[in-house]
């Protein structure tokens, strides 16, 4: 079965930077796995900030990036700010049309 | 602006089945059809969980292995609506339903929250 792994937790410091990985329990991440980010606060439904391992979505401010580092896509923040303080997840492309998503990173900045 | 309407929260009884739908409106019908919309779920205090997904022009839903054959996803083009049809529940199933848009998940719906229990 594929898992998707993802950091449970990461801390940032306001105005700091903070990359969080994607990884899979067997073999490799590369953009042929289209890989999303997806940020959610309690409560409230996710929001796109990254699909296709790189492309922001609408009104995603450019402070959030997509990329693949090493093995794993990596989604990096630079300037963290206090509402950048939220649940983090990613999800990669399986084929045929089919999805499965990490576990989360819960972000916290302080 | 296009936006995704889901129905509204559901009560349920365990062993029932509950049908969640989710409406793509203020766009037109290239809006609907050409795009895949997929069923996510989360759980209480749990992550995101892929269910399932259909691109309405096509209708060969996909699934994912955990809720293969309890769950038929489906969509109608003259209403721009997909449905989620979730069979056998159990207080497992417990959780808030989310519709998504494409395969970048660009639109999102406001959740539908489905309670099963006894």
């Amino acid at each position: 079965q594929t898992v998707v792994t993802q950091e449970p937790s990461f801390s940032v410091s306001p105005g700091g930077t903070v990359t969080l990985t994607c990884g899979l329990n067997s073999g490799s991440v590369s953009t042929s796995y289209y890989p999303g980010w997806y940020q959610q606060t309690p409560g409230h439904a996710p929001r796109t900030l990254i699909y296709s391992t790189n492309i922001r979505s609408s009104g995603v401010p450019d402070r959030f990036s997509g990329s693949i580092l090493g093995n794993k896509a990596a989604l990096t923040i630079t300037g963290a700010q206090a509402d950048d303080e939220s649940d983090y997840y990613c999800a990669l492309s399986l084929g045929s049309g089919t999805w499965v998503f990490g576990g989360g990173t819960r972000l916290t900045v302080l | 602006q296009v936006r995704l309407v889901q129905s509204a929260t559901e009560v349920k009884k365990p062993g029932s089945s509950v049908k969640v739908s989710c409406k793509t409106s203020g766009g037109t019908g290239d809006s609907f059809s050409s795009f895949a919309i997929n069923w996510v779920r989360q759980a209480p205090g749990q992550g995101l969980e892929w269910m399932g997904g259909i691109i309405p022009v096509i209708g060969s839903p996909n699934y994912a292995q955990n809720f293969q054959g309890r769950v038929i996803i489906t969509a109608d083009e003259s209403t721009s609506t997909a449905y989620l049809d979730f069979s056998s529940l159990t207080t497992e199933d417990t959780a808030v339903y989310y519709c998504a848009r494409g395969e970048a998940f660009d639109l999102w719906g406001q959740g539908t929250e489905v309670s099963v229990s006894s």
